[in-house]
Order: C-alpha cells, then sequence, then structure tokens
C-alpha cells in the first residue's frame, strides 16, 4: 500500500538552527510528495511540493528533494525562527488516485 | 473571509447525542473532504465528495456521515457520538486531484 513515515516529535531546537525533519514513502504507483504546515490553532496549508524525481520544492526557506532511490522527501531549512514553530505533515498522492496520504506529523518547537 | 468555513469551531457534548459539524467553501471547488486529527495518528479520512451526487467513505467512516448539500456545503454527522470521537476535524477542498488541498480551521470536539 501507500504509506507515509516522518521522524517522531517533537523536535526542540533553538533560533538560527538547522532544521531537518525526515520523510519515507512507500507508494505502488508514482508519487507526487508535499509538505504541509500546521500553525497553532489553524488548518492546515501547503508548504512546498515536488511532482517528480529529483525536483527540489522550496518555500519560506523550506525545501525538500524529492529522491526516488531513498523514497524520501525530507524538509530542511538553514536558519530556523521562532514563528517556524508549527506541526509539519508530509504527504503524498499517487497520480490518477483521489486521496493524499499524510504521515502523523513532527511538532516543531523553536525557542529564541 | 476565510475561503474554507468550520462551523462550530469548538464543541463540548455528551455521549449519544447527534452533532453535525459543517463546512462551506467559497473556492468554487467541486471536491470535498473530512479528515480527522489525533495526536500522533496525524490526518485520517473519513469521507470525500467529488460532487454534490458523490459521496464516498474514507478509512475511518464507521460511526460517522455525511451531506452534500450544495457545491459549496459539506457537512459531518455523528448519528450518537462517543468519547473516542473526541477529535479535531477538518473540512478541505481541492479543485482536482492535484494533492493540494485548502483546510478550514477545523471543529474541535469533545464527547464526555
Amino acid at each position: 500500500g501507500n504509506s507515509v513515515t516522518q521522524m517522531e516529535g517533537p523536535v526542540t531546537l533553538s533560533e538560527e538552527a538547522f532544521l531537518t525533519i525526515n520523510c519515507t514513502y512507500t507508494a505502488t504507483g508514482y508519487p507526487s510528495l508535499f509538505w504541509y504546515v500546521q500553525y497553532p490553532g489553524e488548518g492546515l496549508q501547503l508548504l512546498l511540493k515536488a511532482t517528480k524525481a529529483d525536483d527540489k520544492g522550496s518555500n519560506k526557506g523550506f525545501e525538500a528533494t524529492y529522491r526516488k532511490e531513498t523514497t524520501s522527501f525530507h524538509l530542511e531549512k538553514g536558519s530556523v525562527q521562532v514563528s517556524d514553530s508549527a506541526v509539519y505533515f508530509c504527504a503524498l498522492i499517487i497520480q490518477g488516485a483521489q486521496k493524499l496520504v499524510f504521515g502523523q506529523g513532527t511538532r516543531l518547537t523553536i525557542n529564541p | 473571509d476565510a475561503d474554507v468555513t468550520q462551523t462550530p469551531r469548538n464543541r463540548i457534548t455528551k455521549t449519544g447525542k447527534r452533532i453535525m459539524l459543517e463546512c462551506s467553501q467559497t473556492k468554487g471547488h467541486d471536491r470535498m473532504y473530512w479528515y480527522r486529527q489525533d495526536p500522533g495518528l496525524g490526518l485520517r479520512l473519513i469521507y470525500y465528495s467529488f460532487d454534490v451526487k458523490d459521496i464516498n467513505k474514507g478509512e475511518i467512516s464507521d460511526g460517522y456521515s455525511v451531506s452534500r448539500q450544495a457545491q459549496a456545503k459539506f457537512s459531518l454527522s455523528l448519528e450518537s457520538a462517543i468519547p473516542n470521537q473526541t477529535a479535531l476535524y477538518f473540512c478541505a477542498t481541492t479543485p482536482g486531484a492535484t494533492g493540494e488541498l485548502f483546510f478550514g480551521e477545523g471543529s474541535r470536539l469533545t464527547v464526555l
């Protein structure tokens, strides 16, 4: 089946630290990959996406590269800010499928 | 105003009561979804609809029902609420099978 596994949280970092949140997937077809972010008290919103192998999605200083050989889509940011504190979800959709498959979410807290 | 609006935002109810969560959207999308979020479990799909005459079960539909009253409205009902339905519920829309979902701000339901 199709599934997404994220590194377990919570993750706590200091401001300006380097961030990596790991995400790996299994898929029966050829997936598109996504990172969604959920700020406190809000719904999820799309952070970035990649639709084919070796594509890099980027937004708000975050980046993730679609690695087909390692079935991974790790989220990175070079210097995090307090405002990046949120829950981050990795997700995939198979071409032609109707539904996103989400990982379990990783809670990130950035301390000043 | 938000593009995807959920009501109520918070609700506390008792076991056995009937509850309806409502979702309306102004994005003009055909596809609408209801998800449930529990800590450590990510988002799980309850029901989805691709147009007014189309209703599909998700992975955890037992104990829930839905109604697509119009393109813009999609309601989730709990016929007889039980405590393990205590969760945060999200409505989402999308224009197609792109994987980009637009979420409401969530409805927090507590069943005592």
